[in-house]
């Protein structure tokens, strides 16, 4: 298993590019979740999603879109890059409602640079 | 909601001295508790977790115990090594919820 997966690692963007992380994840897991990491911030949930389909907003939504149209893949979508969305996203994955013993999985991280 | 509240860091230690992390939390319901590493330049990955009162977690060393009159889960080890310098994450998970992650407490390790 390749776990979850993430691309690309780095990226530098000007203020108003858009662009799309991409995230996949091969252990059939219906969860999967964006979050950001800023310095003495500890990590945000920003989207999340427990199915194909199904989406939901975290705790800092505003300037991205995701969609699940399958279970393995959940993109993150930024509409138009602000010097405030530089940090470090994780993606992560985890089974959903099979009990509370459920370990969350993530991924290596995107490290998002906007100029 | 939920949160958690995490001694500030950074922590600094020379290798094999003892660790205590400080994690309290705040939750509804008998939420799960676990913690998280981050080594540098990586995701984070599953230290050890906890799923009801009293228990103990334990894995590489480290442990953390249950405990829910004072709604903590600190995190120790008895003698820390340079490989263990890493951010290290307190959460409660609720079933049916989303993660709640502290701040995150770094630890360096120095030979």
């Amino acid at each position: 298993n390749a776990g979850v997966t993430q691309t690309p690692k780095f990226q530098v963007l000007k203020t108003g590019q858009s662009m799309t992380l991409q995230c996949a994840q091969d252990m059939n897991h219906e969860y999967m979740s964006w979050y950001r990491q800023d310095p003495g911030m500890g990590l945000r949930l920003i989207h999340y999603s427990v199915g194909a389909g199904i989406t939901d907003q975290g705790e800092v939504p505003n300037g991205y879109n995701v969609s699940r149209s399958t279970t393995e893949d959940f993109p993150l979508r930024l509409l138009s890059a602000a010097p405030s969305q530089t940090s470090v996203y994780f993606c992560a994955s985890r089974k959903h409602g099979v009990s509370s013993y459920n370990e969350q999985f993530f991924g290596p991280g995107t490290r998002l640079t906007v100029l | 909601g939920d949160s958690v509240t995490q001694m500030e860091g950074p922590v600094t230690l020379s290798e094999e001295a003892f660790l205590t992390i400080n994690c309290t939390y705040t939750a509804t319901g008998y939420p799960s508790l676990f913690w998280y590493v981050q080594y540098p330049g990586e995701g984070l990955q599953l230290l050890l977790k906890a799923t009801k009162a009293d228990d103990k977690g334990s894995n590489k060393g480290f442990e953390a115990t249950y405990r829910k009159e004072t709604t903590s889960f600190h995190l120790e080890k008895g003698s820390v090594q340079v490989s263990d310098s890493a951010v290290y994450f307190c959460a409660p998970y609720n079933y049916g919820q989303n993660f709640v992650f502290g701040p995150g407490t770094r630890l360096s390790v120095l030979p």
